[in-house]
């Protein structure tokens, strides 16, 4: 079965400085690996997705994250925080090549940002 | 398209209660998916939907929850006999049945007392 362990519950950065969340995955076959943010009270946004291919993915916002096989991570960087970046971050993964289906969430990295 | 909508997006409910959430899913989307989020935790998987069919759900959906989609169109989740422990963000999410990466609604709260 697969899991994702997210390291730090809450990270906190100061505005312009490197967001760095980080990411780990176990699983069983090749993963597909994703990376949520939920904003306080609403649902969670999809920030970016590893398939396949290229190995540094890009996303919304700014956001980018690597798939290091090797050290099974997918870990959630940003070169300059924002103050609009302070959210709850998910990474997930599936182990499952049909398409979309049942995803296992971490824990979450709640993300300050200080002024 | 207004994305996914939930409602009601809060419930408080008293212990041993009835309770039933509804998810309208993006309309081109053939896939529905229901997670429980508690406080400091990651969604948890409870059961998916592909059109009507209930495809599979999580051992977290005890015999006191279950879920419908009738015609493939929205869907309602429902809990009997709440109890305290019930108490979490029910997330909708849908998808198309190919490509990767849901939509969630904004969730409902529910708080049994």
């Amino acid at each position: 079965a697969q899991s994702v362990t997210q390291l730090g519950s809450h990270v906190s950065v100061s505005e312009g400085a490197l967001v760095l969340l980080r990411c780990n995955y176990s699983s069983s076959v090749p993963p597909y690996l994703f990376w949520y943010v939920q904003y306080p009270n609403q649902g969670l946004q999809l920030l970016l997705k590893y398939t396949t291919g290229a190995t540094l993915v890009k996303g919304i916002n700014g956001f980018e994250a690597e798939f290091k096989k090797s050290e099974t991570s997918f870990h959630l960087t940003k070169p300059s925080a924002h103050m609009s970046d302070a959210a709850e971050y998910f990474c997930a993964v599936s182990d499952r090549p049909s398409g979309n289906t049942p995803l296992v969430f971490g824990k979450g990295t709640r993300l300050s940002v200080i002024a | 398209d207004t994305g996914v909508s939930q409602n009601p997006r809060h419930k408080i409910t008293k212990r041993g209660q009835n309770v039933t959430f509804r998810c309208d899913p993006i309309s081109e989307h053939n896939r529905l998916y229901w997670y429980r989020q508690t406080l400091g935790q990651g969604p948890e998987f409870l059961t998916y939907f592909q059109n009507e069919a209930q495809l599979e759900k999580s051992r977290l959906l005890s015999d006191r929850f279950s879920a419908e989609r009738p015609k493939g169109s929205f869907s309602t989740l429902e809990i009997q006999r709440t109890e305290q422990g019930d108490s979490a963000m029910y997330l909708c999410a849908s998808s198309p049945d190919v490509g990767y990466g849901y939509t969630f609604g904004s969730g409902t709260r529910l708080t049994v007392v």
